[in-house]
């Protein structure tokens, strides 16, 4: 059972440039986001989804784009890497008709740097 | 709109003393929940305790505990016999019941001293 896996674990882009972070999970969890973590500012949600095919927006989309289009998968698309998408990456998940209240499961994490 | 505060950037204590993390927190709901996270050097985001808005006790989990004060919105996490493992960043987190959404507050940076 490998849990939320995200990669790559390191990546560093150009300006202007594009790249998609993959996260996949193997326990069937309905409910899926995307977090970026900046340095005194904690965690804030991207983007989120509550099951295939059905994808909303958080607290920070710009410059994000994701689909649904299985269970397991859930990517975070950079349309146009900017200096400001600098960050720390994390997906999470939760099981079925829990929503949020139970807690996540998270992967390990992609740092993003974009110069 | 909820809003979460974590007041101590940093914080460390002596190896098997008892530390506590603020909290607080700002909301209209009735139904939410609250949770502390660890974040250690690995990066790798941890639960490790939560608490449900209409419940008066204080939940435990081993060493930590919380002091829910909903009155007050509060949430305080209590860390007893600290251990060397123990260091980390710590994490509250709210959300209410049913949004999909964590609001994050900024850390709590924790180191345990030998």
């Amino acid at each position: 059972n490998a849990g939320v896996t995200q990669t790559p674990k390191f990546q560093v882009l150009k300006t202007g440039q594009s790249m998609t972070l993959q996260c996949a999970q193997d326990m069937n969890h309905e409910y899926m986001s995307w977090y970026r973590q900046d340095p005194g500012m904690g965690l804030r949600l991207i983007h989120y989804s509550v099951g295939a095919g059905i994808t909303d927006q958080g607290e920070v989309p710009n410059g994000y784009n994701v689909s649904r289009s299985t269970t397991e998968d859930f990517p975070l698309r950079l349309l146009s890497a900017a200096p400001s998408q600098t960050s720390v990456y994390f997906c999470a998940s939760s099981p079925p008709g829990t929503g949020s209240n139970y807690g996540y499961t998270f992967g390990s994490g992609t740092r993003l740097t974009v110069v | 709109a909820q809003t979460v505060t974590q007041s101590q950037p940093e914080m460390s204590v002596q190896e098997a003393e008892t530390v506590t993390l603020s909290c607080t927190y700002d909301t209209s709901e009735s139904n939410y929940y609250l949770f502390w996270y660890k974040q250690p050097p690995s990066r790798q985001m941890i639960l490790v305790i939560r608490q449900e808005a209409y419940k008066q006790q204080n939940a435990t989990e081993n060493r930590f505990s919380v002091n829910f004060q909903k009155a007050a919105k509060s949430f305080s996490l209590k860390i007893s016999d600290s251990q060397l493992g123990d260091t980390a960043m710590y994490f509250c987190a709210f959300t209410s019941s049913g949004t999909y959404k964590y609001i994050f507050g900024t850390g709590t940076r924790l180191k345990v001293l030998a």
